[in-house]
């Protein structure tokens, strides 16, 4: 398996613009987890699925931010409008089952809001 | 819910000492504690972890230490290498909740 998959790697985009994130879990993990990760407050859980459904979304930072999971291989989380201190960089993460089995993350998508 | 508090933020040691992390939490329902290593510009990735139902595990140069009765968990790096230098997160999972909170993360820094 190739591992958990994020596009893109990094993300330029000026504030007000839509900004779509995607990621392909790895075959098989039934938990999805986007997290955000900055200097000031290290790695948030911003989202977590388990089998497609939104379990816990109480770290999405505002109505800006939404995540779906249409099937089992495929998850976008997107931000409209973004703004400059959404700049980070997202990973995405899938787990065999939920938060008490490894996690596997993606190389991440570096995001800048100029 | 889950609190996951980490020490310290920084850590330098030279090369051949030991480095200890310490974590502690707050949900006593937490049944799974993995260590992530992350090195310099990639992802996290699991290290080592240790489950509530043993109180040490061992992976070579890597242990981990669980004292559930103190809600602290701790990393042991011995014999340490320059490859060793990264920021290192504790978590813990959230019982019924199915995820996990991660530490605020140590920067070690090895020198040689």
């Amino acid at each position: 398996d190739a591992g958990v998959i994020q596009s893109p790697r990094h993300e330029v985009t000026e504030m007000g613009q839509e900004v779509t994130l995607r990621c392909k879990p790895i075959s098989g993990h039934n938990s999805l987890f986007w997290y955000r990760q900055t200097m000031m407050r290290g790695l948030e859980l911003l989202i977590y699925f388990n089998n497609n459904v939104p379990i816990d979304d109480s770290g999405m930072p505002e109505d800006r931010f939404s995540a779906k999971m249409p099937n089992a291989s495929f998850s976008t989380l997107k931000i409209q409008p973004s703004e400059p201190r959404d700049s980070a960089v997202y990973f995405c993460a899938s787990s065999r089952e939920g938060g008490n089995t490894e996690a596997f993350f993606g190389q991440g998508t570096r995001l800048t809001v100029v | 819910g889950e609190n996951v508090e980490q020490h310290p933020s920084t850590l330098s040691v030279q090369e051949g000492d030991s480095a200890v992390i310490k974590c502690t939490y707050s949900d006593s329902a937490s049944n799974y504690f993995p260590w992530y290593k992350q090195e310099l510009g990639k992802r996290p990735q699991l290290i080592i972890d240790i489950r509530s139902n043993v109180g040490e595990k061992k992976d070579q140069r890597i242990a981990v230490t669980l004292n559930k009765t103190a809600k602290h968990f701790s990393l042991h790096i011995t014999e340490t290498q320059p490859e060793d230098s990264a920021v290192y997160f504790c978590a813990a999972d959230s019982g019924g909740y199915q995820k996990v909170t991660f530490g605020t993360g140590t920067k070690l820094q090895v020198i040689p």
